[in-house]
C-alpha cells in the first residue's frame, strides 16, 4: 500500500515570502499521480496543483509549483509572494493508475500553513 | 454549473442510531467518492462507486457502513448503530471519469458527530 508523509505539521512564513512545503511517498509503482490539495477553514478542499510521474516536468499554477524528484519519491510544494489568503492545511496526495483496485487517494497528514502579516 | 452537495452539514446522533449522509455530485459526473477526515488526520479513502456499482470498497470498515449511488438521485453512506468513534467530517468528491488524473471534486463536507 502507498504511504504519503508530510514531515510539517505546522509552517509559518511571512506575507510575501516564499515558503516549501515537503511531502514524501512510498510505492512500489512506476507511474501514478500527484496532488496538493488546500483546505482553508471553511474545511472545503481544493486543488492546487497536481503532476504525473511521467512528466520530468515540474507542474506550474501561477505562484504555485512543484519540486516533484521521482527517484526520491518526493514532491515539493513551494509557494511564491505568499498571500493572507493562502493561510490554510495542505495536503499532498498521492493516486494510482486507474484499475488497481485503488482508486481514491491516498493524502498525507497535512501542513498547517500560517501567513505573517 | 452547482459544485458537489452535500447534505446535511453538520449532524449530531447518539450512540446507537443511525446516519444518512448525502452526495449530489457536480452535474455530469458519475463517479463518486467518500472520504472520512479525523480530527487533526488527513483524508482517508472510504469508498468509490459509479452508477449502481460499487467499485472498490477496500476503505470501509465491514460492518455498520454502506453507500449507495443509485440510478437517480444522491450518492448515499449510511451508519448503522454510530458509535463515539464514527464521529468525523465526511467528505464527498466526484470526477467525470476515472482517469486518475482527472481532479476529483470535493463537497464541503457533513461534520458528523455521535454524543
Amino acid at each position: 500500500a502507498q504511504t504519503v508523509t508530510q514531515s510539517q505539521p505546522e509552517m509559518s512564513v511571512q506575507e510575501a515570502e516564499t515558503v516549501t512545503l515537503s511531502c514524501t511517498y512510498d510505492t512500489s509503482e512506476s507511474d501514478y499521480y500527484l496532488f496538493w490539495y488546500k483546505q482553508p477553514p471553511s474545511r472545503q478542499m481544493i486543488l492546487v496543483i497536481r503532476q504525473e510521474a511521467y512528466k520530468q516536468q515540474n507542474a506550474t499554477e501561477n505562484r504555485f509549483s512543484v519540486n516533484f524528484q521521482k527517484a526520491a519519491k518526493s514532491f515539493s510544494l513551494k509557494i511564491s509572494d505568499s498571500q493572507l489568503g493562502d493561510a490554510a492545511m495542505y495536503f499532498c496526495a498521492y493516486r494510482s493508475p486507474s484499475g488497481g483496485g485503488a482508486d481514491g487517494l491516498t493524502f498525507g497528514k497535512g501542513t498547517h500553513l500560517i501567513i505573517q502579516p | 454549473n452547482a459544485g458537489v452537495m452535500q447534505n446535511p452539514r453538520h449532524l449530531v446522533r447518539r450512540r446507537g442510531q443511525e446516519a444518512r449522509l448525502r452526495c449530489s455530485p457536480m452535474k455530469g459526473h458519475s463517479h463518486v467518492y467518500w472520504y472520512r477526515q479525523l480530527p487533526e488526520e488527513g483524508l482517508k479513502f472510504m469508498v468509490y462507486l459509479q452508477k449502481e456499482n460499487i467499485i472498490d470498497e477496500s476503505g470501509m470498515p465491514k460492518e455498520r457502513f454502506s453507500a449507495e449511488f443509485p440510478k437517480e438521485g444522491p450518492s448515499i453512506l449510511r451508519i448503522q448503530q454510530v458509535v463515539r468513534g464514527d464521529s468525523a467530517a465526511y467528505f464527498c468528491a466526484s470526477s467525470p471519469s476515472s482517469i486518475p488524473n482527472n481532479e476529483q471534486f470535493f463537497g464541503p463536507g457533513t461534520r458528523l458527530t455521535v454524543l
